[in-house]
């Protein structure tokens, strides 16, 4: 089962518009993770948030995480057409052998020249 | 690049078929994790494996196994395959320790097509 809902499901913006992509949860987690996928290919990692921050930003990518209110927010600022892909969340829950992630449902952004 | 491989990269099976997938985790890291994705859905955790023994498993019957070798590596086999059953498979691998982050590197994936 999927552990979060993305919000939009689906967004197009033109480039050097910033994009604003949700995720929101529903149990407890340890960190919170953005991942990229171009064309059904793998994953990329874009950004990891432990359940005691609240921001983190990574060059161009800025990640919220408020807990009390079991959600995340991903801002690309300044976009490119580069950055067209589908966008996922994932909670994690660190057990001894390491992290277990649950997946939300994805935004599809699309980044028109 | 990931360091993380997967084989096959394409597979073509018929129902009730069996498949083997394989992954080679990225140098250093104990723990592997295979997710499913199905067309337009986001990755669905099927089970994970840490220094050979497995550590959690999803939603998945049994006919979803799997194995992890002394040198990391990873196989994934499925069992009476079904038509659902196709999907591209991710496997992922990460550093298993107390006090580390666990940031999931993945592969490629294979994509699973059941007639």
């Amino acid at each position: 089962s999927q552990q979060g809902e993305e919000d939009p499901q689906a967004l197009s913006i033109q480039e050097g518009e910033n994009a604003t992509m949700n995720c929101s949860y529903k149990t407890s987690i340890n960190n919170l993770q953005w991942y990229r996928q171009n064309s059904g290919r793998g994953l990329v990692h874009l950004i990891l948030i432990r359940s005691n921050e609240r921001e983190k930003h990574s060059g161009r990518l800025r990640v919220t995480l408020d807990t009390s209110k079991k959600s995340s927010s991903l801002l690309i600022t300044a976009s490119r057409a580069a950055d067209t892909a589908s966008y996922f969340c994932a909670t994690g829950r660190l057990t001894g052998g390491g992290n277990k992630l649950t997946f939300g449902t994805g935004t599809q952004l699309k980044v028109e020249l | 690049e990931t360091g993380v491989t997967q084989s096959p990269t394409h597979l073509i099976k018929t129902r009730g078929q069996q498949v083997t997938l394989r992954c080679s985790s990225q140098s250093g890291h104990n723990t592997v994790s295979w997710y499913q994705q199905a067309l337009g859905q986001g990755p669905q955790f099927i089970f994970q494996y840490y220094r050979e023994e497995e550590n959690g498993r999803g939603n998945f019957p049994p006919r979803f196994s799997g194995l992890q070798f002394p040198n990391y590596s990873s196989e994934l086999n499925v069992n009476a395959l079904e038509l659902d059953d196709s999907a591209l498979y991710l496997c992922a691998s990460s550093l298993g320790l107390v006090g580390t982050t666990g940031e999931q590197y993945f592969g490629p994936g294979t994509r699973l097509t059941v007639t």
